[in-house]
This record gives structure tokens, sequence and C-alpha cells, in this order.
């Protein structure tokens, strides 16, 4: 069974501070690894897609790296603010090559005023 | 386009009943999801169409739960005999095929209680 590992679980930060999560997963057999952001009551909404070792993706003050020879991937965020309070969630295609998406646990962000 | 549409949004229902939720993709999407979600857990996958061929499914479809997209555009998802342990969000996703990226686009999800 793929496991997609994500931590921290949760984390508060201070508004203005600068943060990072991880995203673990199986180094064999990689295709793609997608990232989400899950605001409360909304729907998740998709931040970025990752298919090659190396890959770096930047939106505004967020940015994504991705290593897939250690099975690695970082969520970066710049200068927290409030409205980034969210779910952050890494999503990994199945090593098998179909297009079925196994989702960690998540990164639960609380960026406080 | 309005995105993806599910319904109904929340549902309560009592251990033993039957509940279906439906699902309404972006339209010219042809890869069509649904997801668990519990409290503290990500989503968890239940299966997956492309077009209406139901393409994979996890064991948790081959009991109580199924779903259907007869003509490869909305999807139902059917729980039979419900169970306290069946609350929870289900999502729906929806995405196209060709599109290199495959980025799933989601509903607000339905949640269920059962009681």
């Amino acid at each position: 069974i793929l496991n997609v590992e994500q931590s921290p679980q949760s984390l508060h930060v201070q508004e203005g501070d600068s943060t990072n999560f991880t995203c673990s997963f199986p180094s064999s057999n990689f295709y793609a690894l997608h990232w989400y952001r899950w605001e409360t009551a909304k729907s998740p909404e998709a931040l970025f897609v990752m298919t090659l070792n190396g890959d770096e993706k930047k939106k505004g003050r967020i940015s994504a790296t991705l290593n897939t020879k250690e099975g690695y991937s970082y969520l970066y965020i710049k200068g927290s603010q409030p409205e980034d309070s969210a779910t952050y969630l890494c999503a990994l295609r199945d090593t098998s090559g179909t297009y079925k998406y196994i989702f960690g646990t998540g990164t639960r962000l609380k960026v406080l005023a | 386009d309005t995105g993806v549409s599910q319904d109904p949004r929340h549902k309560i229902t009592k251990r033993g009943q039957n509940v279906t939720f439906r699902c309404d993709p972006i339209s010219e999407h042809n890869r069509l999801y649904w997801y668990r979600q519990t409290l503290g857990q990500g989503p968890e996958f239940l299966t997956y169409f492309q077009n209406e061929a139901q393409l994979e499914k996890s064991r948790l479809l081959s009991d109580r739960f199924s779903a259907e997209r007869p003509k490869g555009s909305f999807s139902t998802l059917e729980i039979q005999r419900t169970e306290q342990g069946d609350s929870a969000m289900y999502l729906c996703a929806s995405s196209l095929s060709g599109s290199g990226a495959n980025v799933l686009t989601f509903g607000a999800g339905s949640r269920l209680t059962v009681l």
C-alpha cells in the first residue's frame, strides 16, 4: 500500500513568519505529486503539480521543491498571512501508473495575527 | 461552468438506511474521482472513472459501497446499510485526461452523519 506522509500534522505561526512542510513518499516509480490547499468550508484547490526531480514551482509567496530520488517535497510559505491558514495536502500519483492519487494526512496551518 | 457540484451537501441518516450522493463534474472533464475524508485524515481514495468506465476502486467498494457513472457525465455513490463508521465527508473531483497535469478539481463535498 502506497504511503504518503506529511509533517508536521499541525502548526501555529505568527503573521509574517516563514514556514515549511514536508511530504514524504516512496522514491521508486514516481510519476507526479500534487499540492492542494484546503480552507475550512471550501473545496481543496490545486497549488502545484510536480513531475521532475529538482522541480521548483512558485505562486506568490508559496513555493515547492521536489526530490524524487530521496522521496520528498517541501512546501514553503514566505511571510505567512492569516489568509494562508488552511490544511495543505500532498497527493502522489499511484506508483502503478494509474491515475489514482494517494493523499497524505495533511498539515494544518494556523497563522496568528 | 460552475465547477464540480455535489448533492446533497449534508445528509443525516439512521443506521441501516441507504444513502446516495451525486456528483456533477466539470463538463469537459472525463475523469471523475470519489474520496472519503474523516476528521484528522487526508482524503481516502474510493474509486475513479474515465468516461463511463470504472478503472479502479478500493476494497471499500466491494461491499456496501457502489459507484456508477452511466453516461460518462454525472456520477452517483451509494452506501447501503449505513453504519456509524460511514460518517465522513465524501468528496468528488474531476480532471481532464491528456491535459498533462491532470489537476483534480474538487466539489464542496457531501457530509454524511449516521446516527
